[in-house]
């Protein structure tokens, strides 16, 4: 258990629902990401929140909207997917200016079909 | 950022001890160097942190020498457990790195009886 908690872990879903995920943090971190990691390639960075900042990552899709209502929990809403994004979506948090010390969640599997 | 090159891949068996190396020669005077371990379909796991010569802890040692543009994270008698991906990664030790951590794809460790 690493403190940072996400459900659902399986997400199975066709291209025109609407699901979201959801993470939360029992750290007391002030920073919170969601990354993407689809098979053989890299983590990429989607979304990151922190006290002062948001920052995006230009090349993600309209389709993926990250909300932030506080600094223990992170959603990410999804609609409209295609199939390529079926991929394991990893949350992680940490204190603001700590970055490299990041705490990541178990992550959901997502299939879009 | 530093950026940071790292074998795609190695082999060890049980009980040996295996070193990871990674360069990263643009790395700047106050750059820590930080490596993370994932397991499959987990989030990455933090596993030491240093700026020179040895660290130590209960998971890993990290060497660094003294021109810091490489380091090597050793782990003593592995295990078939220890079979992840190890990431390498360079961040400052002040400022900002909001959304620039970037993990690149790591090296497979494969362990085997």
């Amino acid at each position: 258990e690493t403190g940072v908690t996400q459900t659902p872990r399986h997400l199975v879903m066709g291209m025109t629902n609407k699901k979201s995920l959801k993470c939360e943090q029992h750290l007391g971190h002030n920073a919170m990401y969601w990354y993407k990691q689809s098979a053989k390639k890299p983590l990429e960075l989607m979304f990151v929140y922190s006290l002062e900042e948001r920052v995006e990552n230009n090349s993600v899709p309209s389709r993926f909207s990250p909300e932030c209502p506080n600094s223990s929990h992170l959603f990410l809403h999804l609609h409209t997917l295609q199939p390529e994004d079926s991929a394991l979506y990893l949350c992680a948090s940490s204190s603001q200016g700590r970055e490299e010390t990041q705490y990541f969640g178990p992550g959901t599997r997502l299939l879009v079909l | 950022l530093a950026k940071t090159t790292q074998p795609i891949s190695m082999d060890s068996y049980e009980g040996q001890e295996v070193n990871i190396t990674c360069s990263h020669n643009n790395i700047a005077t106050n750059d820590y160097i930080t490596w993370y371990q994932q397991f499959p379909s987990q989030g990455p796991r933090f596993i030491i942190q240093g700026y020179k010569t040895k660290v130590t802890n209960e998971v890993a040692s990290l060497f660094i020498p003294a021109d810091r543009k490489s380091s090597t994270l050793s782990l003593p008698r592995v295990s078939l457990s220890d079979t992840a991906v190890y990431y390498c990664l360079v961040v400052p030790d002040r400022g900002s790195t909001l959304g620039r951590l970037y993990f690149g794809r790591g090296t497979q460790l494969t362990v085997w009886p």
